[in-house]
């Protein structure tokens, strides 16, 4: 069975300080790991892995893959009150079927206060 | 980025009654579209996969005769909730997914079951 697990599940910093956020998995038939960000209502995508060690970055967040080891870290610095939301991991695998699915994280809960 | 509308976004319905829930991939072709729950405070629920033309699969502990899903085009999946009840008050949310492997939102429908 395909198990994706993000910790910690819920973490509150101050303005300003850098965050890592983790995501372990083990999956068969690994394609993609993902990253979304949900506040409110429907997750937004932020990254998209596929090979290790290459670092993906989107003003201050970034993020890397780890296939060997079968995790992803997602980094924010400087964070912000508007940074605040659940960080969700998904890993996308190929199914006994041919077709492909998701996996999430339960994902981390993230409070940023000024 | 792809659009992916989702209908109604809200719905208020009677017990007993049958819920139909729209997604729509506007500027692409989705072989694959996701359905999710999301209960108060909590993280996504993957209910189930929707392959275009096949049926849906399942995740555990999901009803597959009370939510009842079908991929009939490239564009559109729906999911019908039937004889609902309250405890089926509920953020439904879906996605679908480009080729690329990203999976893009719908806007989500909450529904309310009284």
């Amino acid at each position: 069975e395909d198990k994706v697990v993000q910790s910690p599940l819920s973490l509150v910093v101050h303005e300003g300080d850098t965050v890592t956020l983790n995501c372990s998995y083990e999956v068969t038939n690994f394609r993609s790991l993902l990253w979304y960000k949900q506040e409110k209502k429907a997750p937004t995508f932020l990254f998209m892995l596929t090979s290790s060690g290459i670092e993906k970055k989107s003003g201050r967040l970034s993020s890397i893959l780890d296939k060997k080891e079968l995790f992803s870290i997602l980094n924010i610095t400087a964070t912000q009150t508007g940074d605040s939301a659940i960080y969700l991991c998904a890993v996308e695998a190929r199914s006994g079927a041919g077709s492909y699915q998701l996996t999430f994280g339960k994902g981390t809960k993230l409070s940023v206060i000024p | 980025g792809a659009v992916v509308s989702q209908h109604p976004s809200w719905v208020i319905c009677k017990s007993g009654t049958s819920v139909k829930i729209e997604c729509r991939s506007l500027d692409f072709q989705a072989t694959t579209m996701f359905w999710y729950r999301q209960f108060p405070k909590q993280s996504l629920m993957l209910m189930a996969t929707s392959n275009e033309g096949s049926k849906a699969t399942y995740e555990q502990g999901v009803e597959k005769d009370k939510f009842l899903i079908n991929h009939a085009s490239l564009t559109l999946s729906t999911l019908t909730v039937t004889s609902a009840h309250p405890e089926d008050s509920s953020f439904y949310i879906c996605s679908a997914r480009l080729d690329s492997f990203e999976a893009f939102f719908g806007q989500g429908t909450r529904l309310t079951v009284v």
